[in-house]
């Protein structure tokens, strides 16, 4: 069956940078675009961006531009997202999924504190 | 951006309730909307996809409507592990945008 395998939680200090990653398997990796949506508050969803594997192309939320950077690994079927300039406003809770969203990983908490 | 305005933001329901959860796009976004359910400390769960269709394994209770530029989520006969946040999403036009969450929450 799909999974998605999401890094482990992260406590980052306010400036630096994060990289998470998201583990495919079940599917052929190349074949779907993969999204990050950002969760804060414990409520309200936003798309970061999305990559397809097979070419490297991305999409992304202009609010997210030179924050979020997506990369994809495709011997390992493994997508990144680097969060960079870290503030308190981006902890939360990052998920990856496939587009159209059928598959979620089970989310990376990420907490911006000094 | 398409801004996807759900309502409401929280009900107070009872088991055996029929739950209507709407979202207004503020731009055509034709069948392009999914639902989604979310229990605490567990990643979202797709319910309705293109708007109208039922996901895999999602029991039949569920439903998912279009009138115009309005989508709705109804739940027949509400059982206890309905009770959740739920979230709309437009995913016709970049970037693709997430209704604010309904809450349901037992009387």
């Amino acid at each position: 069956q799909v999974k998605l395998l999401q890094s482990g939680a992260a406590l980052v200090k306010p400036g630096a940078s994060v990289k998470m990653s998201c583990k495919a398997s079940g599917y052929t990796f190349t074949d779907y675009w993969v999204s990050w949506v950002k969760q804060s508050h414990g409520k309200s969803l936003e798309w970061i961006g999305e990559i397809y594997p097979n070419s490297g192309a991305t999409n992304f939320n202009e609010k997210f531009k030179g924050k979020a950077t997506l990369t994809v690994d495709k011997s390992t079927s493994t997508a990144y997202m680097e969060l960079s300039r870290l503030t308190s406003e981006d902890s939360a809770i990052y998920y990856c999924t496939t587009t159209p969203f059928a598959y979620w990983g089970q989310g990376t908490l990420v907490t911006v504190s000094s | 951006d398409i801004q996807m305005t759900q309502s409401p933001s929280s009900m107070s329901v009872s088991l055996g309730d029929t739950v209507t959860i709407t979202c207004r796009a503020s731009q055509d976004v034709g069948i392009y909307v999914n639902w989604f359910q979310q229990k605490p400390g567990k990643s979202p769960r797709r319910m309705i996809y293109r708007a109208t269709n039922l996901a895999d394994g999602v029991p039949s209770r569920f439903s998912g409507s279009r009138s115009g530029s309005d989508y709705s989520l109804t739940i027949s006969s509400l059982e206890s592990e309905d009770v959740a946040d739920y979230h709309c999403l437009q995913y016709d036009e970049y970037p693709y945008t997430f209704g604010a969450g309904t809450k349901l929450e037992l009387k």
